[in-house]
């Protein structure tokens, strides 16, 4: 069964104090790692994809790394706007259903 | 450019009361999934179709039924509400087997009573 696990599960940062989020996952022959942000009241937006260990996406302050075991994201001195929930979710063997995290509650502070 | 869209955004129903959450994607995806989403519970699958014509039960499917209307559209109907099923549902699609991701609506808000 997969299994996808979220730390912390919430994070309180001033803005420009850089973090990250970490996503362990256990998968059986993974075919991509998915990071969402869901803001209050709406539907999780997607991010970015991950395929393989070694890969990395960058879009604005934001970087997802990926190894064998875990997926980071890397938030880079980041603003207000950036506070969300952010959600993890595994894809795996021949199945099309991925499996979600709880998700990181991030807060930045002004 | 629509992407996945709900309807309706909130309800209440009263408990024995039936309805039906509506769900249409305009990125001619294969796949659909309905999910609810409880505080502490994370993302929970209620039921998905992989492809037009095909439905499959997923993790919490009882007291709800569903119907793959066409491509676009997938419904998920209550038939008997029950104040556990209060909670934010929320439709997905993806291309489904080819890795692709999933997009979301902003969810159905539904309280029993």
């Amino acid at each position: 069964e997969d299994q996808v696990t979220q730390s912390p599960e919430a994070l309180r940062l001033q803005e420009g104090e850089s973090s990250s989020l970490n996503c362990s996952y256990t998968v059986s022959g993974l075919r991509g790692l998915f990071w969402y942000r869901q803001d209050p009241g709406k539907g999780p937006e997607f991010l970015f994809t991950l395929y393989s260990a070694g890969e990395e996406k960058e879009k604005e302050r934001l970087k997802a790394t990926l190894t064998k075991k875990e997926s980071f994201l890397h938030i880079t001195a980041p603003k207000p706007e950036d506070s969300a929930t952010y959600l993890c979710a595994v894809l795996g063997g021949g199945s099309y259903i991925p499996t979600f995290g709880r998700g990181t509650s991030l807060i930045v502070h002004p | 450019n629509a992407g996945v869209t709900q309807t309706p955004k909130f309800q209440v129903l009263k408990t024995g009361q039936s309805m039906t959450l509506q769900c249409a994607q305009d990125m001619n995806h294969n796949s659909m999934y309905w999910y609810r989403q409880d505080p502490g519970m994370g993302l929970r699958l209620i039921y998905y179709s992989a492809s037009e014509g095909t439905t499959d039960k997923g993790e919490v499917p009882n007291g709800y039924n569903v119907s793959r209307l066409n491509k676009r559209e997938f419904s998920l109907r209550l038939e008997s509400a029950a104040p556990s099923q209060t909670s934010v549902y929320f439709c997905a699609s993806s291309q489904g087997r080819n890795n692709q991701p999933q997009h979301f609506g902003d969810g159905t808000r539904l309280s029993i009573l």
